[in-house]
């Protein structure tokens, strides 16, 4: 079975800094997606970032960025110029690509607590 | 667009007492449901999945059960709730699977805060 392992409880990081998310992932698939929610304090989980296994480029949604290293089954998130608004649960997950034997499973890592120091 | 509703948004429930959560989907057609239990303000622990109309997986033996009596209408439920059933409990959707599917990403409802005393 999959697993996802976020090694990170609490990070911390000066407004406008940059900062990094880790993630380890275990899966014997050779086709996934990874993905990064966050969990602002009303609780709503939001997609920030997905990135297909079957890429190699490094997936960017504006001040997001991963590092994705599949050889290593690492996948960290980068938050440039941090805002206060980023402080907030972040959640790793991981899903198969294969259309069956259970591949519908999301399952995600235990999360890091991002504060924003203004 | 789709839509996920969940509800309701608090729950305080008596020990011993039955559950119903509810989840629907809008919008959309045969989607995977999920639910999902975060206690404590940590990880997400997978409940229950669902591909179809009464198809269900459980990941984890407990106190609750699901069911999906219609397409894009998931129930989370008790029959005698437990303390340790107290939690944050999310519902998500996400679209069918097909071979070239590349939309692989989960919704998730705003939650349920259920308190058990």
């Amino acid at each position: 079975a999959q697993t996802v392992t976020q090694s990170q409880p609490e990070m911390s990081v000066q407004e406008a800094e940059t900062v990094t998310l880790s993630c380890t992932y275990d899966t014997s698939e050779s086709d996934y997606y990874l993905f990064w929610y966050k969990q602002p304090p009303s609780r709503q989980m939001i997609l920030v970032i997905r990135q297909e296994a079957y890429k190699q480029q490094n997936a960017t949604e504006n001040r997001f960025s991963v590092n994705f290293q599949k050889a290593a089954k690492s996948f960290s998130l980068k938050i440039s110029d941090s805002q206060l608004g980023d402080a907030a649960m972040y959640f790793c997950a991981y899903r198969s690509v294969l259309t069956q034997g259970g591949s519908e499973k999301l399952v995600f890592g235990k999360g890091t607590k991002l504060t924003v120091n203004p | 667009s789709q839509t996920i509703h969940q509800w309701p948004a608090t729950l305080v429930q008596p020990v011993g007492s039955p559950l119903s959560l509810e989840c629907t989907v809008e919008g959309t057609s045969n989607p995977n449901l999920y639910w999902y239990r975060q206690a404590a303000g940590r990880g997400l622990q997978l409940l229950f999945y669902s591909v179809g109309i009464g198809q269900i997986s459980s990941e984890v033996p407990q106190n609750l059960s699901a069911s999906r009596p219609q397409d894009r209408q998931f129930i989370l439920s008790s029959k005698k709730l437990l303390l340790s059933d107290s939690g944050f409990y999310l519902c998500a959707w996400s679209a069918p699977r097909t071979r070239f599917d590349r939309n692989p990403e989960a919704f998730f409802g705003q939650g349920t805060r259920l308190t058990v005393v």
